[in-house]
């Protein structure tokens, strides 16, 4: 079955740098790529995504690339604020809906 | 519009007990989602429902039953609750196929095992 990494699992950054989140995946019928974003005491929520025809996608802050030959696809956040402080999972999934996760990054910005 | 609502949100059993998790969504979606989340390990898919009237296991399954009572309601069952299943458990649903794969979460269910 499908298998997701990420890294880094903690990360630091300065309020208005950029932060960088890489994943992997093993399988290579997976065609959606979504990214998480978890609040303390809160279900996860989607921020971003990414289908496997289209290799960068960006909305405001966020931008995710995907790299098929590769495996990988990352998530970047520019000018960070302290409200993008959470926990950001990546996921993979070759039937849209059923979801692998990454183990998760949890994103301190600090002012 | 509540989306995903589950109950309860938290819940202490002891060894052997036994309960139900429940879930309801709002959207008209076909697919829904038991996931539990533990430390360091990420999202880890428990059953899944494609659609009304069927179930699936995921990654996780054993211990765990699960029943799609309607379109609307999907529910986990732990038949005798062990210390690991200590555990934030997540329903989710989505609608189906590249038209709507987004996934919806409730705000999870906090359970721990003594």
């Amino acid at each position: 079955g499908e298998n997701v990494e990420q890294h880094p699992s903690t990360l630091s950054v300065q309020e208005g740098d950029s932060a960088v989140i890489k994943c992997t995946y093993s399988d290579s019928a997976s065609n959606y790529f979504p990214w998480y974003k978890q609040e303390l005491g809160k279900g996860p929520q989607l921020i971003i995504d990414i289908r496997s025809n289209v290799g960068e996608k960006k909305d405001q802050r966020i931008a995710v690339t995907l790299n098929k030959t590769a495996k990988h696809f990352s998530l970047h956040i520019t000018e960070t604020q302290p409200e993008d402080s959470a926990v950001y999972f990546c996921a993979a999934s070759n039937s849209w809906g059923k979801l692998q996760f990454g183990a998760g990054t949890q994103v301190v910005v600090t002012p | 519009n509540a989306g995903v609502t589950q109950t309860p949100k938290f819940q202490v059993l002891k060894t052997g007990q036994s309960m139900t998790l429940q879930c309801a969504q709002d959207m008209n979606h076909n697919s829904m989602y038991w996931y539990r989340q533990d430390p360091g390990m990420g999202l880890r898919l428990i059953y899944y429902s494609a659609s009304e009237g069927t179930t699936d296991k995921g990654e996780v399954p054993n211990g765990y039953n699960v029943s799609r009572l309607n379109k609307r309601e999907f529910s986990l069952r732990l038949e005798s609750a062990a210390p690991s299943q200590t555990s934030v458990y997540f329903c989710a649903s989505s609608g189906q196929g590249a038209s709507d794969p987004e996934a919806f979460f409730g705000q999870g269910t906090r359970l721990t095992v003594v």
